[in-house]
């Protein structure tokens, strides 16, 4: 089961509201990741996880709160968000932190609309 | 940042021609790979290809690494309707485990 489940698939949330995206997989991955995908711009890390530490922070906004409850489960918090954070946010798992022979498996994403 | 820029940035062909989309890269790595996304949806791993390989085939998928050029080039044979998506190329620059980095994309229409 080559699956990396996210919810919800679509949140429209105001300025000031506190909400949150959710992503899941059962591959027994230890490393989880969240993108940043703009409309027809590439995907853009924002954080990675290793055996449920955050390992790394492409200097995200303190608005953007990862967590890491489980090996299987990663948040993605937000407060305070702006309209340009609007975008598709993808989450993906694999093997181990060490991409070096890994395949890395994406989510269907989850669209957020900031208003 | 971005570490690559593909080319063409769109590409529209017959189904049945062949598609071939180029991928230049900035840094040394370990290896790029090559993912597919339909319309507003999540990434498909198509092919991964490591730095010591210069050539790999996957069904009707062909890559191609040249390394003294840090360029790649997918090619899609006999192209199909169901091929029409985005394809990025990723690349996983020495020295960073896991920070792999995409490139702008090739947008490809296969038309019957």
């Amino acid at each position: 089961d080559t699956e990396v489940t996210q919810t919800p698939k679509h949140l429209v949330m105001g300025m000031t509201n506190k909400k949150s995206l959710k992503c899941e997989q059962h591959m027994g991955h230890r490393a989880m990741y969240w993108y940043k995908q703009k409309a027809k711009k590439p995907p853009e890390l924002m954080f990675v996880y290793s055996y449920e530490k955050l390992s790394i922070n492409e200097s995200v906004p303190s608005r953007f709160s990862p967590e890491c409850p489980n090996s299987s489960l990663l948040n993605l918090h937000l407060h305070a968000l702006q309209p340009e954070d609007s975008a598709l946010y993808l989450c993906a798992s694999s093997q181990d932190r060490v991409l070096g022979g890994n395949t890395i498996y994406f989510g269907e994403g989850s669209w957020l609309t900031v208003v | 940042s971005q570490q690559g820029e593909e080319d063409p940035q769109a590409l529209s062909i017959q189904e049945g021609e062949n598609a071939t989309m180029n991928c230049s890269y900035k840094t040394s790595i370990n290896n790029l790979q090559w993912y597919r996304q339909n319309s507003g949806r999540g990434l498909v791993h198509l092919i991964l290809i490591r730095s010591n390989e210069r050539e790999k085939h996957s069904g009707r998928l062909r890559v191609t690494l040249d390394t003294s050029k840090k360029s790649s080039s997918l090619l899609i044979t006999a192209s199909r309707a169901a091929d029409t998506a985005s394809y990025f190329c990723a690349t996983l620059p020495t020295g960073t485990a896991s920070k792999l980095t995409f490139g702008t994309g090739t947008r490809l229409q296969v038309t019957l």
